[in-house]
């Protein structure tokens, strides 16, 4: 079956280090690749979109890379702070269907001062 | 604006009962997702409204769950005789066309 894998663990950093999350997809290709945010309690929040055709997308201290050949999205925070602290989720869009997400189950990220 | 509005926030309720929740669009957003999201899980689409078009029903667990959208904007989804196996959290999201979605802070159901 289709399906987005995020690493379960969680993953702690130092404030100011590069945070750096993977995506993988198996069994089907999205043509594009969205990553939400999600803190306790409340609904995920849009970052960005990549689509199969773009290597990589920057969005202010945000980065996306898709490399359609490793079937992975990287997501990368730079210099991040305590407050980049939360859940982010990875989902994927087939090509010609509508927006229909498939979602990992997310990677909790903690940036510790 | 007003983002999207879900309600029930939280909702606990006896095995058996049937429980509705609400979700209120964005203005304007002609799609309207509903989505379930179990403790550490990741999202679990259930259905899908665009328009006036008939709605994907193909992520329904059961036919214990059914939703409805009235004139194109509020929605309703419905679980009938509930089990313990349904608590989790119902988001909704809703977008324009196939602009990313916007979510709903969800209601949280607890089936005792």
């Amino acid at each position: 079956s289709q399906k987005i894998e995020q690493n379960s663990e969680a993953l702690n950093i130092q404030e100011g280090k590069t945070a750096t999350l993977t995506c993988n997809y198996t069994n089907y290709s999205p043509a594009y690749l969205q990553w939400y945010r999600q803190d306790p309690g409340r609904g995920p929040v849009f970052l960005l979109l990549i689509r199969e055709n773009e290597k990589e997308k920057r969005k202010e201290r945000l980065k996306v890379t898709f490399d359609t050949t490793l079937k992975q999205s990287l997501f990368h925070i730079t210099a991040s702070q305590p407050a980049d602290s939360a859940t982010y989720l990875c989902a994927g869009i087939l090509s010609g269907g509508y927006n229909k997400l498939i979602f990992g189950a997310g990677t909790r990220l903690a940036v510790h001062p | 604006g007003a983002g999207v509005s879900q309600s029930p926030s939280n909702k606990v309720t006896e095995k058996g009962k049937d429980v509705e929740l609400r979700c209120d669009p964005i203005s304007g957003h002609t799609a309207l997702y509903w989505y379930r999201q179990s403790l550490g899980q990741g999202l679990e689409f259930l259905i899908y409204f665009q328009g006036n078009s008939a709605p994907d029903k193909s992520g329904l667990p059961s036919d214990r769950f059914s939703a409805e959208r009235t004139g194109g904007s509020v929605s309703t989804l419905t679980i009938q005789r509930t089990q313990q196996e349904d608590s989790a959290v119902y988001l909704c999201a809703s977008s324009e066309g196939r602009q990313p979605q916007h979510f709903g802070d969800g209601t949280r159901l607890s089936i005792l």
